[in-house]
């Protein structure tokens, strides 16, 4: 089945630095891809929402200039989290879309960014 | 309103099987999840279902009834670092996610 490759799954950084995680679908033309958050013990969130070649549409209270996604093509979708701090250490997760509104969902497994 | 039922706690042996059970009810239904969660971790991703049917993934497999609006967990061949919570999540239209509060899964030699 299709398969969405998200990378990395863990990564450690020092507070003020920038950190991109990938998300790609392997082998379906991804026209949606979501972004989720999650912190410990709580659910995860929807943080945005980007469609290929346009710019994302972010959920209120998520801070456009702090997580930056780029959907530049139909495979691969960027989440940068700038000037990270300890407080942005969370589970990120991305799902993908093929095929329009009705086309089936499908997760990354994830990643886990701490920032120290 | 949305809402997700999955027993709060159960106990198997090692080496045994185990159904989690999970019932759902969220507005629109794009998918349901299972995660699986140690102590002091984030959570780990174990499957996602959006058709009826079954899914087997090794040792664990999962199941979606759509027009119940039922899933569950099956574990075989229990292993000690089974032990765990189980998270059912069901992904509603908006595409947020409605939880489960988790099953805590106790194995015993």
């Amino acid at each position: 089945g299709a398969v969405v490759s998200q990378h990395p799954s863990r990564v450690i950084c020092k507070s003020g630095t920038s950190v991109k995680i990938e998300c790609r679908s392997l082998d379906f033309q991804a026209t949606t891809m979501f972004w989720y958050r999650q912190f410990p013990k709580q659910s995860l969130m929807l943080m945005a929402t980007s469609n290929e070649g346009s710019k994302a549409t972010y959920e209120q209270g998520v801070e456009k200039d702090k997580f930056l996604i780029n959907h530049a093509s139909l495979t691969l979708s960027t989440l940068t989290v700038t000037s990270a701090h300890p407080e942005d250490s969370s589970f990120y997760i991305c799902s993908a879309r093929g095929g329009g509104d009705a086309g089936e969902l499908f997760f990354g497994e994830g990643s886990r960014l701490t920032v120290l | 309103g949305q809402n997700i039922d999955q027993p709060t706690e159960m106990t198997a042996t090692e080496g045994a099987i185990v159904q989690i059970n999970c019932t759902y009810q969220t507005s629109g239904f794009n998918g349901l999840f299972w995660y699986q969660q140690h102590a002091g971790e984030a959570p780990t991703f174990l499957s996602y279902n959006v058709l009826d049917g079954l899914e087997e993934k090794g040792r664990f497999s999962s199941f979606l009834s759509r027009s119940k609006g039922y899933s569950y967990l099956l574990l075989k061949e229990l292993q000690m670092k089974d032990s765990a919570s189980y998270l059912c999540a069901s992904l509603d239209s908006n595409y947020q996610l409605i939880w489960g509060a988790g099953t805590k899964l106790i194995i015993k030699p």
